[in-house]
């Protein structure tokens, strides 16, 4: 079985400050990771994923995380919170089967 | 816009009434993927095609909810005898032929449904 846990339902941050979002994950195999990002009605936005190779994944939007296996998480950082960040975030697993496991979702706000 | 686009947007029904959904996932795209996200909740898996065969299905789709994709092109999903419990977003994802190695899936805006 696979899960996700996403520490932190809500994250608030000023404008400029760094972006941390938690996410630990659980799987009997190597897992494949993503983070999504999500806008008020919308669906999801591929923001970067780790397959195999470099543990440090950079994406787009200026997003990277980090896959740990010894601490089994793959947080999300961002140097400086843009306005525009603002937006829900999900962290999802696929160990090699057929659908991604998402965990609950971190909703970022940034402030002014 | 060759992203994966859902139809309709949003759907206001009333409880006991059917709905169907339907889904054009990218071209070429031979997977494709249905989830359901409640509020303040992650999108949590229903179903799985591969070209016009449905591979998996969550326990979560009962025996109202039906899914299709006759050609292995777009994908229909219906609700029958809808209930309160089914208002969410209904989202579908398409991803690439070949190995996937990412398993990457790519999303579409989503169908809201709320149920009166």
């Amino acid at each position: 079985a696979q899960s996700v846990t996403q520490l932190g339902s809500h994250v608030s941050v000023s404008e400029g400050a760094l972006v941390l979002l938690r996410c630990n994950y659980s799987s009997s195999v190597p897992p494949y990771l993503f983070w999504y990002v999500q806008y008020p009605n919308q669906g999801l936005q591929l923001l970067l994923k780790y397959t195999t190779g470099a543990t440090l994944v950079k994406g787009i939007n200026g997003f990277e995380a980090e896959f740990k296996k010894s601490e089994t998480s793959f947080h999300l950082t961002k140097p400086s919170a843009h306005m525009s960040d603002a937006a829900e975030y999900f962290c999802a697993i696929n160990n090699a089967g057929n659908m991604l496991t998402f965990g609950g979702g971190t909703r970022l706000m940034v402030k002014p | 816009d060759t992203g994966v686009s859902q139809d309709p947007r949003h759907k206001i029904t009333k409880r006991g009434q059917n709905v169907t959904f339907r889904c054009d996932p990218i071209s070429e795209h031979n997977r494709l993927y249905w989830y359901r996200q409640t509020l303040g909740q992650g999108p949590e898996f229903l179903t799985y095609f591969q070209n016009e065969a449905q591979l998996e299905k969550s326990r979560l789709l009962s025996d109202r909810f039906s899914a299709e994709r006759p050609k292995g092109s777009f994908s229909t999903l219906e609700i029958q005898r809808t209930e309160q419990g089914d208002s969410a977003m209904y989202l579908c994802a398409s991803s690439p032929p070949g190995l996937a190695v990412t398993y990457e899936q790519y999303f579409g805006p989503g169908t809201r449904l709320t149920v009166t």
